[in-house]
């Protein structure tokens, strides 16, 4: 009930092109989901995270959507760029906690 | 203003040996976490402290790991005796955290790289 699910592992995507990685969790007790975003060589950073009493939460390029009811949420990049490549973790937290649950990772490649 | 410091940055040592990895959260923080990643394993909490208290050290690969944070501004974790195995890259990240903040981010630092030859 503690796992968060992640795909794809990888991802390759054409300059201009859309990213979308997903995520499923079981326990109902999360309510909080971030992102993280992770270059080579780097700690991850937090990008964009989302509470359940929305659907989708958008900062610049970057969307969350969040369907409670499926216990499933999604980062959306668009208008991907080579800067984008990076390593990306979705994560889950419950309220009461402070620790955080993390996806597998997805490695995104966006060619020139 | 500083964000997570770990250190050393880089470190190779031999099978056998005692490694000690160092971190210093954001001054304020209240709570720690020391983490592991690896290509095969991708990013594992290893223990968590709140209050500098550890509550989950579930995460804790064997008996060879311990971690103490002896105040709130420093955190060490131990491998010893390290194995080839240990390889890894080792996060320290912290948050504030309690009541009426339940959505506060986790700040990552650089990372330890960790060889064991």
């Amino acid at each position: 009930q503690q796992q968060v699910k992640q795909s794809p592992q990888s991802l390759i995507v054409q300059k201009g092109g859309i990213s979308i990685i997903n995520c499923a969790y079981e326990n109902t007790a999360f309510d909080y989901f971030p992102w993280y975003q992770q270059f080579p060589g780097k700690g991850p950073a937090l990008l964009i995270a989302i509470r359940p009493d929305v659907s989708e939460k958008k900062e610049g390029r970057f969307t969350i959507s969040f369907n409670k009811s499926a216990k499933q949420f999604s980062l959306h990049i668009m208008d991907s760029q080579p800067g984008d490549s990076a390593t990306y973790f979705c994560a889950a937290r419950k309220t009461s906690g402070s620790r955080l649950t993390f996806g597998e990772g997805t490695q995104l490649t966006v060619n020139p | 203003d500083a964000g997570v410091i770990q250190s050393p940055r880089h470190e190779v040592t031999e099978m056998g040996q005692e490694v000690t990895l160092r971190c210093k959260p954001i001054s304020g923080h209240n709570s720690l976490f020391w983490y592991r990643q690896t290509m095969m394993r991708g990013l594992e909490l290893l223990i968590y402290f709140n209050n500098n208290v550890p509550i989950d050290d579930s995460g804790m690969p064997e008996d060879r790991f311990s971690a103490k944070m002896p105040n709130a501004s420093f955190s060490t974790l131990k491998i010893q005796p390290s194995e080839p195995r240990d390889s890894a890259v080792y996060f320290c990240a912290s948050s504030l955290w309690g009541s009426g903040r339940a959505y506060n981010e986790q700040f990552f630092g650089p990372g330890t790289r960790l060889t064991v030859l």
